[in-house]
């Protein structure tokens, strides 16, 4: 079955520590995007790759890195300088030529 | 700024029809977005608006207005399983990738037996 798949489902970060989310998509799509979801807000882009060894900054990069050596695979860096890290992080990918997003079921990251 | 706003929360009972709204104000307008997110799950697209007027797919409906920078979206014979979050998203810019992508807070949908 294709699809977005997005690991682990939960993962949780220490002081101090850098985090990788792992997003991977087999459906051939070009584009791929990191999103985060907080309570009572909508959807903010944290960075998106419209092809490979390329990306661009949404509009919170800050504290985050990303990168795309594969078409396949999207890994988004929760870095030490991102220091209100807790959310629910959704990647998703999208077919050139075609406006529908598709999403991963997403990663809840936590501060211990 | 962008500023998109619905309604945070509505109930509805099985079988009727709900009307969610969405206003915005964006930077510009190239497009609107109707997602479905089930809690803790992948939001899934339902509609896609660039011009005016009512688009239907099925029990779902999606109107656009671009002069007044509203849209809503209809949902008909109200089943358990619509209990969900539904997302607003507008790309303000024609330049902006097609998933770059400015979102309300989402309306999160209560259907009661």
């Amino acid at each position: 079955d294709g699809g977005i798949t997005q690991s682990p489902k939960y993962l949780f970060r220490k002081e101090g520590q850098n985090v990788t989310l792992s997003c991977e998509q087999n459906l051939n799509h070009d584009a791929m995007y990191w999103y985060r979801q907080d309570p009572g807000q909508g959807l903010r882009l944290i960075y998106y790759s419209q092809i490979v060894n390329d990306f661009q900054k949404g509009d919170i990069a800050e504290g985050y890195s990303v990168s795309r050596e594969k078409k396949e695979s999207f890994p988004l860096t929760v870095t030490s300088a991102q220091k209100n890290p807790t959310a629910f992080y959704l990647c998703a990918s999208r077919w050139q030529g075609n406006e529908k997003l598709f999403f991963g079921s997403g990663t809840q990251l936590s501060v211990l | 700024g962008q500023n998109i706003d619905q309604p945070t929360e509505m109930t509805a009972t099985e079988g009727a029809i709900v009307q969610i709204n969405c206003t915005y104000q964006t930077s510009g307008f190239n497009g609107l977005f109707w997602y479905q997110q089930h809690a803790g799950e992948a939001p899934t697209f339902l509609s896609y608006n660039v011009l005016d007027g009512l688009e239907e797919k099925g029990r779902f409906s999606s109107f656009l207005s671009r002069s007044k920078g509203y849209s809503y979206l209809l949902l008909k014979e109200l089943q358990m399983k619509d209990s969900a979050s539904y997302l607003c998203a507008v790309r303000a810019s024609r330049a902006d990738s097609w998933g770059k992508l400015q979102f309300g807070a989402g309306t999160q949908v209560v259907v009661t037996p």
